[in-house]
């Protein structure tokens, strides 16, 4: 069966460090990736996605980057974080149908 | 691009039957989608309907989709204090992306 993680669940950081969260899924090969962020409240953002290896799509301009250097690896990236950075950020996989990971929470203080 | 809408808050009573309502505005979505997220965690897969059927049943749960209209429902049957979350309606577009509504919160009251 598939399986899809995300780490860290959670974490605090400052304004101006930066960031690194990883996405892995197992038991599946060649899946679509996607980095959602849900703000505090609201519904999702779709961030990035990615059809392959070093496939990138950015959805929103930002501040943040992604890459995909493994064919079951996602890591969502940033060199200096903003306040408005803050939210709950969940990796997804699919081919048909989309499947979430349990999410990271981030806090930028 | 796609646009889907969902009221933002549902409040029903233990044991009676809850209906979320969606509206999108593709009608080339081929599938579309309910899932439930709970406090603090990622969004689960509920279940999903494709564009020709009209009607899906899955024990509690009932999906209804109006095409023509392109209207979408959740209907929960025998709601209970465990089914309190939020539940977002998603379809996916032409070019196989999910595009999400900004999600139901429903609240059971015992």
């Amino acid at each position: 069966s598939q399986t899809i993680h995300q780490w860290p669940a959670t974490l605090v950081q400052p304004v101006g460090s930066p960031l690194s969260l990883e996405c892995t899924v197992e038991g599946t090969s060649n899946p679509n990736l996607y980095w959602y962020r849900q703000a505090a409240g609201r519904g999702l953002q779709l961030l990035f996605y990615s059809v392959g290896i070093g496939q990138i799509s950015s959805e929103v301009p930002q501040n943040l980057s992604a890459s995909r250097p493994q064919d079951r690896q996602f890591i969502l990236s940033s060199k200096k974080l903003l306040l408005s950075d803050s939210g709950f950020y969940l990796c997804a996989w699919s081919t048909n149908e989309q499947f979430f990971g349990p999410g990271t929470r981030l806090t930028v203080l | 691009g796609e646009d889907v809408e969902q009221s933002l808050f549902l409040s029903v009573r233990e044991g009676d039957s809850s209906v979320i309502n969606c509206t999108y505005t593709d009608s080339s979505s081929t599938y579309l989608y309910w899932y439930k997220q709970e406090p603090g965690a990622g969004l689960q897969l509920l279940t999903y309907i494709f564009s020709n059927m009209d009607m899906k049943q899955d024990q509690r749960l009932t999906v209804l989709l109006n095409k023509k209209d392109k209207h979408l429902s959740l209907r929960i049957a025998d709601t209970q204090t465990g089914d309190s979350a939020i539940y977002f309606c998603a379809a996916v577009n032409a070019g196989n992306m999910l595009t999400f509504g900004g999600g139901t919160r429903l609240m059971v009251k015992p």
